[in-house]
């Protein structure tokens, strides 16, 4: 059965860092095609997609956060790391990590599963 | 990017009836398409991909058609355990884009 589960802080202020962790099981990110995604979701709103990493180390970013975002991860933990910098009120969002893979040279499936969300919120 | 619209923004339907969700996204993306379905508190489920296989263990109900730029989602007995959003996602082009949620209720 795979799962993942994401966690880190609840609130961080404006202009501070945010790190977060996605701990899975039931699949290796070194397994050949393998991938990890984060997506959030503000309050009430859409679904965005933010990054990811693949099984060869390979990163991918939204290309509007892009200057922002840090993907990282520990095979040997079985965890990706998430590190968002200078936060603001409207990066306030459930921070969802779900598994994927490439279907195809350089073609990312479908987002199946996900963990259950952390929600953070930005505030002074 | 590409740009996913759904419509519509809010579908009311009684029980044992037929729900039809649309997604047209502003660029062909050949079936390289996916459908979610998000209750209310939950994270997201995964329902179809490739734009008409159902999940594992998705209920047969529910049914994906449509390549290009138009998509439709068919629900086909709506029941009350269906209360939920539903999100169209493509995966033909980078950065991987969701169109806004189609919120299906019971009526």
């Amino acid at each position: 059965q795979v799962t993942l589960r994401e966690s880190g802080p609840a609130l961080v202020k404006p202009t501070q860092t945010l790190t977060l962790t996605c701990t899975f099981s039931g699949f290796s990110l070194s397994t050949n095609r393998m991938c990890v995604s984060w997506i959030r979701q503000p309050p009430g709103k859409a679904l965005e997609w933010l990054a990811l990493i693949d099984w060869d180390d390979d990163k991918y970013f939204s290309p509007f956060l892009r200057s922002r975002l840090t993907i990282s991860k520990d095979t040997s933990k079985n965890q990706v790391v998430l590190i968002m910098t200078n936060m603001d009120p409207g990066d306030t969002a459930t921070y969802y990590c779900a598994r994927t893979e490439f279907i195809a040279a350089r073609l990312v499936g479908w987002f199946d599963p996900w963990g259950q969300g952390t929600l953070v919120t930005v505030s002074s | 990017e590409v740009v996913l619209t759904q419509s519509p923004a809010t579908l009311s339907v009684s029980p044992g009836k037929r729900a039809t969700l649309s997604c047209w996204t502003s660029q062909s993306i050949s079936s390289n398409l996916a459908w979610y379905q998000q209750k209310p508190g939950q994270a997201p489920r995964l329902l179809i991909y490739g734009a008409s296989t159902r999940a594992t263990g998705i209920p047969a109900r529910f049914s994906g058609s449509g390549s290009g730029t138009e998509f439709t989602l068919t629900i086909s007995s709506l029941q009350s355990e269906d209360l939920a959003v539903y999100y169209c996602q493509q995966y033909n082009n980078w950065p991987e884009t969701f169109g806004q949620g189609t919120k299906v209720e019971i009526k």
